[in-house]
């Protein structure tokens, strides 16, 4: 059974902090991964996503991926109220097969204090 | 304009009846999924269909049967609904493939099942 791992939470980071937000997997078949918010009540909503080893940086956010050691990251710089949500790791399930397959971690619920 | 929209949101209905979600997007993607999300926030893929073609079922009971009369379109028929269904469903489209196959979700369903 394919699957990802991520703490649950609640995180708590004070306003203006780094938020990091961690996540395994057990496939080493996977190609993609993906970091989506959910807010409470609604639908995810994707911030990120990484298919090579290393960084990659989009505004607050740094994907870091690393391969070998099966672990995906989100650093969130200046954490703001605003990123208070629930953080959803998937990873596709189906290798190189591109059926479209997402496996979803349990998500991280972040708590940013003002 | 709405990416993916579903309809109804809020769906109450007692055991044993038969319902539809229905799910239509407009973003020309190839791809649409069902989800699951249960209490726990855990979101698991129950169908995708590519172009009107099943591509992922996944150990779900016969009771539940999608449909996709085009590819802008997959609906979700539930017979003889259980308690354990209760959850939130979401529809989600895309374009599979290595570095496009991002999905954008839907606002979902929530579904109770007296």
């Amino acid at each position: 059974q394919k699957e990802v791992e991520q703490n649950s939470g609640p995180l708590s980071v004070p306003e203006g902090a780094i938020a990091s937000l961690n996540c395994t997997y057990s496939d080493r078949g996977s190609q993609s991964f993906f970091w989506y918010r959910q807010y409470s009540g609604k639908s995810p909503e994707l911030i990120m996503f990484i298919y090579s080893n290393g960084d990659k940086e989009d505004g607050r956010f740094t994907a870091q991926l690393n391969k070998a050691s099966q672990y995906v990251s989100l650093l969130i710089r200046d954490s703001q109220p605003s990123d208070s949500a629930t953080y959803l790791c998937a990873v596709n399930g189906d290798g190189s097969s591109n059926t479209g397959k997402l496996i979803f971690g349990q998500g991280t619920t972040l708590q940013v204090k003002p | 304009d709405t990416a993916v929209s579903q309809t109804p949101k809020y769906l109450v209905t007692q055991m044993g009846n038969d319902k539809s979600i229905k799910c239509e997007q407009n973003l020309g993607h190839d791809t649409m999924y069902w989800y699951k999300q249960d209490s726990k926030k855990f979101l698991k893929i129950m169908f995708s269909y590519n172009n009107k073609e099943l591509i992922i079922n996944e150990t779900v009971p016969n009771r539940f049967s999608p449909k996709s009369p085009d590819k802008a379109h997959l609906n979700l028929h539930i017979n003889s609904l259980e308690l354990g269904d209760s959850a939130v469903y979401f529809c989600a489209s895309s374009y599979p493939g290595f570095g496009t196959d991002t999905q954008y979700f839907g606002p979902g369903t929530r579904l109770t099942v007296l």
